[in-house]
């Protein structure tokens, strides 16, 4: 299967703890993104990588939220001291370069539950 | 109010009626619309986009877009069974910025 990879798929954690969620694009993508969706809602945007730089995060995004792409491959998204509030489905998307509109493709996502 | 407003369902219909699924939005600098299609625990994917008004067809998929009304809709043909899903809008000025509607839950009963 050459599309979006997600790992963990489901995440149980006690609030306070620390978490860390992996994403692993399609291969010849260099875009890649990270979402936020809770029940009955759109994706919440997050953060944007173009290769291994950082380039958008979101202002609703608190300083618990972290996320990293080294050598501009897989992408790595913390968080850290859970709180109830952040249990939600993270859905981790890639696309190519050059195309307009950016066709956005997702991953499975990985649910989070926090207790 | 939201940029972009979709009743949230649920829509459900019998087996091979026509659905029709819309969307309204508020910013007219959007150039580019987007259809996702999302099953119950996975991610949306992609089924079509419109540039600018017009329609569009794929299969039983057509998209239709009203840029002076602000209005955009997808119709389903013959909906089958699996079609049952949420339907998500997307609009964008054409770079990464997706701006999303809630989702629309369809039921297709067989």
């Amino acid at each position: 299967d050459t599309g979006v990879s997600q790992d963990p798929r489901h995440k149980i954690t006690k609030r306070g703890q620390n978490v860390t969620f992996r994403c692993d694009p399609i291969s010849e993508h260099n875009r890649l993104y990270w979402y936020r969706q809770t029940l009955g809602q759109g994706p919440e945007f997050l953060t944007y990588f173009q290769n291994e730089a950082q380039l958008e995060k979101s202002r609703l995004l608190s300083d618990r939220f972290s996320a990293e792409r080294p050598k501009g491959s897989f992408s790595t998204l913390e968080i850290q001291r859970t709180e109830q509030g952040d249990s939600a489905m993270y859905l981790c998307a890639s696309s190519a370069p050059g195309l307009a509109p950016d066709e956005q493709f997702f991953g499975p996502g990985t649910r989070l539950t926090v207790l | 109010q939201k940029e972009v407003e979709q009743d949230p369902g649920p829509l459900s219909v019998p087996e091979g009626a026509i659905v029709s699924l819309n969307c309204t939005y508020s910013n007219s600098a959007f150039q580019y619309f987007m259809w996702y299609r999302q099953y119950s625990r996975k991610g949306p994917e992609l089924l079509m986009y419109t540039y600018s008004s017009g329609n569009k067809e794929d299969g039983r998929f057509t998209a239709q877009v009203d840029k002076s009304s602000k209005y955009i809709s997808l119709f389903i043909r013959d909906s089958q069974p699996s079609d049952s899903a949420t339907y998500l809008c997307a609009i964008t000025p054409g770079n990464y910025q997706l701006i999303w509607g809630a989702g629309t839950k369809l039921i297709i009963k067989p």
